[in-house]
């Protein structure tokens, strides 16, 4: 397909690890993004890969890149009630670099 | 402080009414985009602008114009030929070499 694809909830316990998936389709996509909305907000960049690159972490985040399987995931360890809120996968597509979104994760953290 | 910034927060609108949110950015992009959010639907590209005085159709341009005459200022007007205009209106600006973007607070706009 042509979309961008991640499952729409998840809920996990304080202290867990939560890991958030997606597909992205364009294997050409220069970057592949995370970023975070939480309620009436704007969007946040949380990190972004290159697409050269198998993982890239930062402090409790983990990218990890499948590139032959176009899957892209986001683990965020130690999770807490601060990091509930919506997680988008967003892909550079085209010549002109412009963000492709998933629909967005919506993360619940239950303490 | 660097940012992006949009307004209202919140409009409301009648029926047959024109409407013009603004977004405003000092961050020194040359990049700037509207996107629309729908409960359920992702964001979607309206318009974009990678220079000033040029401007691009994104997948849904349909009912709305923009302009951009300052390279800190992309408003957009949602038309009354947009026919379903109630929704979550989020401004960006950005780096064209690594797509990195960053957004406005947003401005929910409800036609009545």
């Amino acid at each position: 397909g042509e979309d961008v694809e991640q499952s729409l909830f998840l809920s996990v316990r304080e202290g867990d690890s939560s890991v958030i998936n997606c597909t992205y389709t364009d294997s050409s996509s220069t970057y592949l993004y995370w970023y975070k909305q939480e309620p009436g907000a704007g969007l946040q960049l949380l990190t972004y890969i290159f697409s050269n690159m198998d993982m890239k972490q930062d402090q409790r985040l983990t990218v990890l890149l499948n590139k032959k399987d176009k899957h892209l995931s986001l683990r965020i360890a130690d999770t807490q009630t601060g990091d509930s809120a919506i997680y988008f996968c967003a892909e550079s597509r085209g010549s002109q670099g412009n963000l492709i979104f998933g629909k967005g994760t919506k993360l619940s953290v239950k303490p | 402080d660097g940012g992006i910034t949009q307004s209202p927060k919140y409009l409301f609108r009648k029926e047959g009414q024109n409407v013009t949110l603004s977004c405003e950015q000092n961050l020194n992009h040359d990049a700037m985009y509207w996107y629309r959010q729908d409960p359920g639907q992702g964001l979607r590209l309206i318009y974009y602008s990678q220079i000033v005085n040029d401007f691009q159709k994104g997948d849904i341009a349909e009912g709305y114009s923009v302009s951009r005459e300052k390279k800190e200022s992309f408003p957009l007007t949602v038309t009354s030929a947009q026919k379903n205009p109630t929704a979550f209106y989020l401004c960006a600006s950005g780096l064209i070499a690594t797509g990195e973007l960053f957004f406005g607070e947003g401005s929910r706009l409800t036609v009545l």
